[in-house]
Order: structure tokens, then sequence, then C-alpha cells
């Protein structure tokens, strides 16, 4: 069975650039996977922020952007916020299924 | 506005059973694919399901392949969860998610979009 593995925890400081990637057991990550990235807040419902490797909802914020990178998918905050602490988890499609990684919980310092 | 309410969730023995519903408003609910996710406490998002735009084409994860049943009814906007056979490790908030999984508004995607706000299930005796 595929596992999606994400980094378990990252820091970053208000105003710095962070990059969480997001790694499968099956081999590189492709845009035929469409990850998708989806923030969740303690207490609080997720949000998906991207879908399709790097396509935003109208929701998003602009300094939210997705890539592929080194095989991987990632996720990349530019000009990070206090607000953007959350736990952050990919999602990628596999035929039939939907797989998702373990989640990296960004703490902003 | 898009909206997603989940209900249904509760108290229910091993064994049980449960019927969970995901009521949709703001958007063409049978022009999406409908996600059922759910969160094990103090664990990460696992994924259920997902059907297309009519129903006809549902898949599972193995975890619950056999014991959950998922249905939707696009005459009332709503997405159902039949759970059945529960045990203790199926105790989770269950979401379910508007997204596409191809064409779907005239547009071509994979991805989840809008999220409910959970219901929470509770298996034990």
């Amino acid at each position: 069975q595929t596992v999606v593995t994400q980094e378990p925890s990252l820091t970053v400081s208000p105003g710095g650039t962070v990059t969480l990637t997001c790694a499968s057991s099956a081999g590189a990550v492709s845009s035929g996977g469409y990850p998708n990235w989806i923030q969740q807040k303690p207490g609080q419902a997720p949000r998906s922020l991207i879908h399709s490797t790097n396509k935003k909802h109208s929701w998003t914020p602009a300094r939210f952007s997705g890539s592929l990178l080194g095989g991987k998918a990632a996720l990349t905050l530019s000009g990070v916020q206090p607000e953007d602490e959350a736990v952050y988890y990919c999602l990628l499609y596999y035929g039939g299924v939907v797989i998702f990684g373990g989640g990296t919980k960004l703490t902003v310092l | 506005e898009v909206q997603l309410v989940e209900s249904g969730g509760g108290l229910v023995q091993p064994g049980g059973s449960l019927r969970l519903s995901c009521a949709a408003s703001g958007f063409t609910f049978s022009s999406f694919w409908m996600y059922w996710v759910r969160q094990s406490p103090g664990k990460g998002l696992v994924w259920l399901s997902r059907t297309d735009l009519d129903g006809s084409r549902t898949e599972y994860a193995d975890s619950v392949k056999g014991r959950f049943t998922v249905s939707r009814d696009n005459a009332k906007n709503t997405l159902y969860l039949q759970l059945s056979s529960l045990r203790a490790e199926d105790t989770a908030v269950y979401y379910c998610a508007t997204g596409c999984s191809g064409w779907c508004g005239g547009n071509y995607y994979y991805g989840v979009d809008v999220w409910g706000q959970g219901t929470t299930v509770t298996v034990s005796s």
C-alpha cells in the first residue's frame, strides 16, 4: 500500500518563507497524482488551499503556492503570517484511491 | 455561499450501525463529486470514499470497504454514509467535502474543495 510522507513539523519566522513537501512510496510524485494541499487549524474543519498541483481556490491567499520539486509535491508559503500556524496535509490521487499524507505541523515563531 | 452540514453522529455500540447525512447548499450539488474523510482523535485525515456526480461510481478505502456504503440523493442535495459493523477504531470526526475527479461544472480537475464542519461518531460500549 502506498504511503505518503510529509515532514512531521517545521518552524518558520513571521515574514519568512517555508516549503513543505509530500513524497510517495510509489515513486516520484507527478502532476498525474494531482497533489492537493489542505490546511487545518486547531479545533477547526479542514480548508483546501491547492488542487491539481498548483491551482489555487478562490479563497487561497496569494502567499501560498504549489509545485513539484525534486520528485515531491511542494507547498511554499512566502511572507508567512502568524495565522498560518496550522497542520498542512497533502493528498494524492492514485487511480481509484485517494491518500492523505500524515500532515506537517507548521509553527510560526 | 457553499455550505455542507453533516449530521447523524453519536454514540453507538460496537457492531452497531449509523447513518450520517451531509446536506449541501449554495452550489449545484449534482455537478460535483463528493468525498467522506474522517479524523480520529489527535490523528490525521483519512480518506474514506468518493462518489461521482450521480452516485453510479463510488470508491472506498480498503479499511471500510464492505462495511460503509455511500449514497447520494441529488433531488435532496444530500450525501449519505451508512456505517455498519462499527468498531472502536471507527471513532472519529467524519467530514464530507465537495470536489471533483475529472470534469465538473465545466472544469477539469482533481481536488477537494469545500469541507463541512464534521460530525462525531463514538463507538463504545
